[in-house]
């Protein structure tokens, strides 16, 4: 079936200038989670849906950063007034929501430059 | 202290030999923990789950956990060049199911 799609793949912005990156889940997977990278870094969590409600937003890194989901599919993440180091990969991930053994799969990423 | 810490590498294994990774974690409720490859400019490929104390098994790949030392390991047996990649761990942390990964160990597998 169908894997987890983001889009854009790439995107360049100037700095100051608000993105939208937009995550489509695995079909019937209620958990949705974005993830940043760096380059040369591990992924850093940015925030958690389950179904549409955020009962994690422990990693977004300032109030620029903003997210949704509607539908319980696809999701929004909003960067506003886009600043250089903004620049990394965004990576989705979706799951069915079972705790303790669930298994997150990844999209392809969106990957964001800010010049 | 990171929650998660993976030598960064890179590991330099001749083709056919095993690789070894080592992962540590710090947070001593993490109940789950995975293994993710990623290939260069792709997104993380999970290739292992553990969830309990001991080895886990599939095909080439062997993941280790011992929760008391809080220590994940993952074997990489008759590597290939195609096994060349980044190495993920992960530790889910909380019921919300959040992954917390190491920086990720690079694997380079030499003919």
């Amino acid at each position: 079936g169908a894997g987890v799609s983001q889009s854009p793949s790439n995107k360049v912005t100037e700095k100051g200038k608000d993105v939208e990156l937009r995550c489509d889940p695995i079909s019937g997977h209620t958990a949705l989670y974005w993830y940043r990278q760096s380059l040369g870094q591990g992924l850093e969590f940015l925030i958690y849906f389950q179904g549409n409600s955020a009962p994690d937003k422990s990693g977004l890194p300032s109030d620029r950063f903003s997210a949704e989901r509607t539908g319980g599919s696809v999701s929004t993440l909003t960067i506003q007034r886009t600043q250089q180091e903004d620049s990394a990969v965004y990576l989705c991930a979706s799951s069915l929501g079972d705790y303790g053994t669930d298994t997150q799969y990844f999209g392809p990423g969106t990957r964001l430059t800010v010049l | 202290q990171k929650e998660v810490e993976q030598n960064s590498g890179p590991l330099s294994v001749p083709e056919g030999a095993i690789a070894s990774l080592n992962c540590t974690y710090s947070d001593r409720v993490s109940q789950s923990f995975f293994w993710y490859r990623q290939y260069s400019g792709k997104s993380p490929e999970l290739i292992m789950s553990i969830y309990s104390n001991g080895d886990k098994e599939d095909g080439r790949f062997t993941a280790q956990l011992n929760k008391a030392s809080q220590y994940v390991s993952l074997l990489i047996r008759d590597s290939q060049p195609s096994d060349s990649a980044t190495y993920l761990c992960a530790a889910q942390t909380d019921s919300w199911g959040k992954l917390q990964f190491g920086a990720g160990t690079q694997v380079v597998v030499t003919p």
